[in-house]
């Protein structure tokens, strides 16, 4: 059963670490997305890549949040140093040129 | 721009009735999918329906609907003979561009719905 993996599932940590959080996408999609997902905002896309390359990183504060796609099998989303306004839910999601995207489980982070 | 338009934040309805989850998006694109997930209480997002711009067809999964009407830039989701597991939140999602290429997913803001026995 082809699923979007994301580790950690759960992460609490002090403000000033540094987070990372991990996303296998599903064999053979090329696009992966990164969200928060906050009671205030919603659903925010943070970034997304095609092909390993990133498109588009506009939704994501780029002195501390940073995300990467070593290979096709990772894609990873960085936070340094987190403050407690990082606090979400981070999902991952992949697909292709069309169609939907399938989301992993998300990781909930807390910052304290 | 794209924007998705949820204007239900909250439902009930009883077991077994049927469900329409309202959704209007705006965008200038011609080609764009619209897709709709539920969001159980347990986090997970779950992908359960797909409508492109070009499919003449309402598209449909097993209870799900999608009541697409273009020209009003709706893309209502119905849900027959609804379930107690049916409670969730439920989102209306687009994506814009040729073959979907280069935009983004944009997401509506939610509608929370209860199944009530």
């Amino acid at each position: 059963d082809a699923r979007v993996t994301q580790t950690p599932r759960h992460k609490v940590t002090e403000m000033g670490q540094e987070v990372t959080m991990r996303c296998q996408p599903i064999l053979g999609h090329n696009t992966v997305f990164w969200y928060r997902q906050t009671m205030m905002q919603g659903l925010e896309l943070l970034a997304y890549f095609r092909n390993r390359a990133p498109l588009d990183d506009s939704g994501m504060p780029k002195d501390r949040f940073s995300a990467e796609m070593p290979d096709a099998t990772l894609a990873t989303l960085k936070i340094q140093p987190s403050e407690p306004r990082d606090s979400a839910v981070y999902f991952c999601a992949s697909g292709l040129n069309k169609g939907g995207a399938f989301f992993g489980q998300g990781t909930r982070l807390t910052v304290v | 721009a794209q924007k998705i338009t949820q204007t239900q934040p909250g439902m009930f309805v009883q077991e077994k009735e049927a469900v329409t989850l309202d959704c209007t998006y705006d965008t200038s694109d011609q080609s764009y999918g619209l897709f709709w997930y539920k969001q159980p209480s347990s986090g997970e997002m779950i992908f359960l329906i797909y409508q492109g711009s070009y499919d003449e067809q309402n598209a449909t999964e097993g209870r799900y609907s999608l009541n697409f009407q273009k020209a009003r830039k709706s893309a209502n989701l119905v849900i027959s003979a609804s379930q107690l597991g049916d409670s969730a939140m439920y989102f209306c999602a687009m994506r814009t561009g040729p073959n979907f290429g280069n935009e983004k997913l944009t997401f509506g803001t939610g509608t929370r719905l209860t199944i009530i026995p």
